[in-house]
Order: structure tokens, then C-alpha cells, then sequence
């Protein structure tokens, strides 16, 4: 049972490359969410899913997507990267009925 | 957003001190989580609280769910080194939708 993996770890791109950034869960959760944390900030929302095929926005949307084609993934792309977005990133997974969420180990994303 | 003040921001103890720490929010939350954060890793769940007035424990920590429904502490009794790493609160309310918002976190060193 691995819980939420993610991939990749590590990444460098220039601005206007894109990439997408994979979560994985083998916990069966329903619920999936993408965070990006930045120093001397708490962990924001990009976006999340409460199922299959289904993605809403969260907090700090712009400039990211996500798809939910599988429940235990949740892709996020980023079509243009901007220096903006070097962060790390966090994916996480929670039951229909926890209300508790789990975490990766997080995606360093620098953008030069 | 909501925001979520986490206080003290650092604190440097000696082993076997006794630390608090807190969370206060701008509105009612219904959900408390506490994390603790490795430097590289993901955050880990520590101790999730659901009731006002609830105290609960974990081993070595405690936390609460403030009477208000608008703060929460945790503690952490007889510290050791391997507390080292940085504590985070969320939480959710009615209000937030199905969002968890986060605090800053609070950086914990202990001296041996």
C-alpha cells in the first residue's frame, strides 16, 4: 500500500515549456486535491476533484489545469510555465466520509 | 480567502520541554487537522479533531478543538529531536466548501 505517490520529483523547465505532473493513490479515496506551497505561505488549492471526472477550482487556479480520467489519478498540467509557478507541489486523497487528507511527498518545480 | 493565523512561527526548545502552539481563524470551522512536515517530505497527519471542546491524543501531543470553533492548539509533551520539522493546522468549515484552508506552520527546533 503505497498511499499517494507522485511524479516527478524533481523538475526544471523554462518559461513557456508545459508539463503535467501525476498523483497517484491506491487508498480507493474519492476526494483528490493539488496544492502548490511557497515559502512563508500555507499550503493553497489549485484545484480538486470529488470523483471521477469531475475537477472544480480551488484557490489559485489560473495557469494550471487537471483531468480525472481514473479515480486514482489526477494529472496537473501546466500549459505555459511562468516563473510564478516554481514551487513545490503537493497532491492529496481523502475519503468520502475522513475528512482527512493524505499527502505525497510533493514535486519541486523550478521555472526559469 | 480564509485565513488562518498559526502562531508562535518558530520556536527553539530543549529536549524534554513541554511546547504549545495554535491556530485561530477568521470564521467557524467543523474539521481541525494537524500535520507535521519533514524538510523535503510531504506533510504527515498527526491528529484530527471534529467536535468543539474535543481533546485529543496522539502519544506525545494533544490537541484541541476550541470551544469558539475557531481556533486550535496542539501540544507537545517531554519534546525529543526527532520533533524537529514544521507543524501546520487546517481546517474546514460549512463555509469553505470542500476546502482545507492551512496556517504558515510553526518551526520547531530541539537542542539536545
Amino acid at each position: 500500500n503505497a498511499g499517494v505517490t507522485q511524479t516527478p520529483k524533481f523538475r526544471v523547465l523554462k518559461t513557456g515549456q508545459s508539463m503535467t505532473l501525476l498523483c497517484a493513490q491506491d487508498m480507493n479515496h474519492e476526494y483528490m486535491y493539488w496544492y502548490r506551497q511557497d515559502p512563508g505561505m500555507g499550503l493553497r488549492l489549485i484545484h480538486y476533484s470529488v470523483g471521477e471526472g469531475t475537477t472544480a477550482k480551488g484557490e489559485v487556479p489560473d495557469g494550471y489545469n487537471v483531468s480525472r480520467l481514473k479515480k486514482q489519478n489526477f494529472l496537473l498540467g501546466l500549459e505555459s510555465a511562468a516563473p510564478s509557478q516554481t514551487s513545490v507541489y503537493f497532491c492529496a486523497s481523502e475519503t468520502l466520509q475522513g475528512y482527512e487528507q493524505y499527502f505525497g511527498p510533493g514535486t519541486r518545480l523550478t521555472v526559469t | 480567502g480564509q485565513q488562518l493565523n498559526q502562531s508562535p512561527q518558530s520556536m527553539f526548545i530543549q529536549e524534554g520541554e513541554d511546547v504549545s502552539m495554535n491556530c485561530t481563524s477568521s470564521s467557524i470551522f467543523n474539521t481541525w487537522l494537524w500535520y507535521k512536515q519533514d524538510p523535503g517530505e510531504g506533510p504527515v497527519l498527526l491528529i484530527a479533531l471534529y467536535k468543539a471542546g474535543e481533546l485529543t491524543s496522539n502519544g506525545r501531543l494533544t490537541a484541541q478543538f476550541g470551544i469558539t470553533r475557531k481556533d486550535s492548539f496542539l501540544n507537545i509533551s517531554a519534546s525529543i529531536p526527532s520533533d524537529v520539522g514544521i507543524y501546520f493546522c487546517a481546517g474546514r468549515g460549512s463555509n469553505t466548501g470542500n476546502q482545507f484552508y492551512f496556517g504558515t506552520g510553526t518551526s520547531l527546533t530541539v537542542i539536545p
